[in-house]
């Protein structure tokens, strides 16, 4: 597609629940990201991929977070067992590659909240 | 880690002022982004400043990059209402340090 396209938009879930979020970037960027923005954090890094590998998961916050991505495209972030700390908006990014000169386009997010 | 310090947090102009909003960073600043966001929606890329002393523009929206001071500024001319949203400033570690660390945002709202 033309931008980084992320499902859900919005999810309600209660806490306990497992949550699986979506994100198709831009065709052809080989470089994804994922970032957390909350009232009180701001946008905190949360993993990069680089095609399948992940060479950076420092930002996740516990064992509870986990991301993959396949065939070199789209990237599930899954959330065990949700803890009302955990609602946040989820955002995704992508870049043609993992370089530092290459800007990173971002999709709309995923509203995540924690009942 | 690096830290960036963005200033005003908010900002309330009449249609057609000037103003400027800054970042400051704890340490050297190699790539410095500068990305505008609306309320639901995502982040949307302005501009990307590398070099010290750098200006880029678009439209009427103007970045520079002090690389002496670890400072950027974003300036936008004859403000108007679309240019409401939060701004934020993000920047990279060089080379391949891909992540991007962001300051708090400024909320600028602009009356007509």
């Amino acid at each position: 597609g033309a931008g980084v396209s992320q499902s859900p938009s919005n999810k309600v879930t209660e806490k306990g629940k497992d949550v699986e979020l979506r994100c198709d970037p831009i065709s052809g960027h080989t470089a994804l990201y994922w970032y957390r923005q909350s009232l009180g954090q701001g946008l905190e890094f949360l993993i990069y991929f680089q095609g399948n590998s992940a060479p950076d998961k420092s930002g996740l916050p516990s064992d509870r977070f986990s991301a993959e991505r396949t065939g070199g495209s789209v990237s599930t972030l899954t959330i065990q067992r949700t803890q009302q700390e955990d609602s946040a908006v989820y955002l995704c990014a992508s870049s043609l590659t993992g370089l530092s000169n290459q800007p990173q386009h971002f999709g709309d997010g995923t509203r995540l909240s924690i009942l | 880690s690096q830290e960036l310090e963005q200033s005003p947090q908010s900002l309330i102009v009449q249609e057609g002022k000037n103003l400027t909003i800054n970042c400051t960073s704890s340490k050297t600043l190699y790539g410095l982004y500068w990305y505008k966001q609306k309320y639901g929606e995502g982040l949307i890329f302005l501009m990307m400043l590398q070099k010290g002393g750098e200006e880029k523009s678009h439209e009427k929206i103007t970045a520079k990059l002090d690389e002496k001071k670890q400072q950027s500024s974003l300036h936008i001319t004859a403000s108007q209402p679309s240019h409401a949203g939060i701004y934020l400033c993000g920047a990279d570690g060089g080379g391949s340090n891909y992540k991007l660390t962001f300051g708090k945002g400024t909320l600028l709202t602009v009356n007509p």
